[in-house]
């Protein structure tokens, strides 16, 4: 069964430190993975898609790799802030361009002030 | 690119009722997925369209549920006859190449 696993579930640290956050996957030939982040009643912001073929992804102070071998990917977040704090879900399409996403359960980062 | 919209954003009903949810998808994308998510889960798969034509539907989408998505523009969602395991956020995204872009959400609560 395909499925995406995130843990731990909920996540605090202080502010301006880097963290990881941890996505599992079972079956290695994934189509692509997307990280979102999702704020409290909201709906999803996409902040970075990693196709199959590459290795990593970065945006600002996000950075996101991709381990197919492993079945990992783990989003990086530079000099964490406050306003960082949400809901981080991992996302993997196995089937092609047309396929669904399926999501593990996500993240809750909490940043400290 | 005015992003994905949804309406409405909240609705409440009595269990019973039927309820139908709108999803406009960014301009010129072609494809329009609908999903669940409930409360500490992630969002879970229902339909999946490719211009007008439904092509894939979870087993989650019970006969109660309905999708449609005439002329490939907008698309709704009917539940007929709702119950309680239907309170959830049904989240709508759409796509052009490989990137999905979701809209804000309805929240259903059925009483």
């Amino acid at each position: 069964k395909q499925e995406v696993t995130q843990i731990p579930a909920a996540l605090s640290v202080p502010e301006g430190e880097n963290l990881v956050l941890n996505c599992s996957f079972t079956d290695s030939a994934i189509y692509n993975l997307q990280w979102f982040r999702q704020d409290p009643g909201k709906g999803l912001t996409s902040l970075l898609l990693i196709q199959s073929s590459q290795r990593e992804q970065t945006s600002g102070r996000l950075n996101a790799s991709l381990d197919k071998s492993s079945g990992r990917s783990t989003l990086y977040i530079a000099a964490s802030q406050p306003g960082d704090s949400a809901t981080y879900l991992c996302a993997v399409t196995w089937g092609g361009a047309n396929s669904k996403l399926t999501f593990g359960k996500g993240i809750t980062l909490s940043v400290r002030p | 690119d005015t992003g994905v919209s949804q309406d409405p954003r909240h609705k409440i009903t009595k269990r019973g009722q039927n309820v139908t949810f709108r999803c406009d998808p960014i301009s010129e994308h072609n494809r329009l997925y609908w999903y669940r998510q409930t409360l500490g889960q992630g969002p879970e798969f229902l339909t999946y369209f490719q211009n007008e034509a439904q092509l894939e539907k979870s087993r989650l989408l019970s006969d109660r549920f309905s999708a449609e998505r005439p002329k490939g523009s907008f698309s709704t969602l009917e539940i007929q006859r709702t119950e309680q395991g239907d309170s959830a956020m049904y989240l709508c995204a759409s796509s052009l190449a490989f990137e999905q872009f979701f809209g804000p959400g309805t929240r259903l609560t059925v009483l």
